[in-house]
C-alpha cells in the first residue's frame, strides 16, 4: 500500500505560471523526498527535506513540511514547458534502518508552452 | 560517470514463464533497490539489498527474489509470472543503507507479460 496522497492527481498551467503540488503521508517520518518522472523514464532526485526542517528552496523549487499535519507542498516557480512530468513525494518511515520509501501516487504537471 | 543502467529495456513473456532484470549501480554506491511501478501508479518497493545482504522486502509474494553480486550489480527475479506482474520495473542505488540521502533510479525494464 502507498503511504502518500499527492493532490492535484492533475495539474496544467501555462509557462510562466506557478504550480503548487501537495502531499500528505499517515506515519511519522525521518526525511521527505520529491522526484520527477518523464514518461515512461526513471525518477530523478529534486530535493529532500529532513524531518526537523520547514522549508528547502533549490533553484525554482520550493518545499514545505509540515509534520504536525503529515504533509508537504512542492512549488515551481516561473514554469517551463520542459517541467512537465509527473512529481512524486517519497518519505521513509521513523525509525526505519532500511532505505525502503513509501511513494506517493503522483501529480502529472502540464505545462503549456 | 555512468548512472544506473537496467537491462533489458523492454521485455515480453507469457504467464508461468521466468524472468531475470540486471542492474548495475552508479560506481561506489553499495545500496541497490528495486521497485515496481504499474501505469498511473507509484513506485513500490520491492527489495533492498546492501553489501549483498538482503536489508529490506516489501509486499510482494515469494516468486520475488533477488540478490546483490560483489560489485554491487543486482538481478532480480520473478518466477511463474502472472498478467498482473505486468509494469515498469526499477532499480535504484544509493550511497547510504538508509532512506536519508537521494536514490539514482535507472530507466527501468517494461515487462509486458501476456
Amino acid at each position: 500500500s502507498q503511504q502518500g496522497e499527492e493532490d492535484p492527481q492533475a495539474l496544467s498551467i501555462q509557462e510562466g505560471e506557478n504550480a503548487t503540488m501537495n502531499c500528505s503521508y499517515k506515519t511519522s517520518i525521518n526525511n521527505l523526498q520529491w522526484y520527477r518522472q518523464n514518461s515512461g523514464r526513471g525518477l530523478v532526485h529534486l530535493i529532500l527535506i529532513r524531518s526537523n526542517e520547514r522549508e528547502k528552496h533549490s533553484g525554482r523549487l520550493r518545499v514545505t513540511l509540515d509534520t504536525s499535519k503529515k504533509s508537504s507542498s512542492l512549488l515551481i516557480t516561473a514554469s517551463r514547458a520542459a517541467d512537465t512530468a509527473s512529481y512524486f513525494c517519497a518519505t521513509d518511515a521513523s525509525g526505519s534502518n532500511t532505505g525502503k520509501l513509501i511513494f506517493g501516487q503522483g501529480t502529472t504537471l502540464q505545462v503549456k508552452p | 560517470d555512468a548512472g544506473v543502467t537496467q537491462s533489458p529495456t523492454h521485455l515480453i513473456k507469457t504467464r508461468g514463464q521466468q524472468v531475470t532484470l540486471r542492474c548495475s549501480p552508479i560506481s561506489g554506491h553499495k545500496s541497490v533497490s528495486w521497485y515496481q511501478q504499474v501505469l498511473g501508479q507509484g513506485p513500490q518497493f520491492i527489495f533492498q539489498y546492501y553489501e549483498k545482504e538482503e536489508r529490506g522486502r516489501g509486499n510482494f509474494p515469494d516468486r520475488f527474489s533477488a540478490r546483490q553480486f560483489p560489485n554491487y550489480s543486482s538481478e532480480l527475479n520473478v518466477n511463474a509470472l502472472l498478467l498482473g506482474d505486468s509494469a515498469l520495473y526499477l532499480c535504484a542505488s544509493s550511497s547510504s543503507l538508509q532512506g536519508n540521502s537521494p536514490l539514482h533510479f535507472g530507466n527501468g525494464t517494461r515487462l509486458t507479460v501476456t
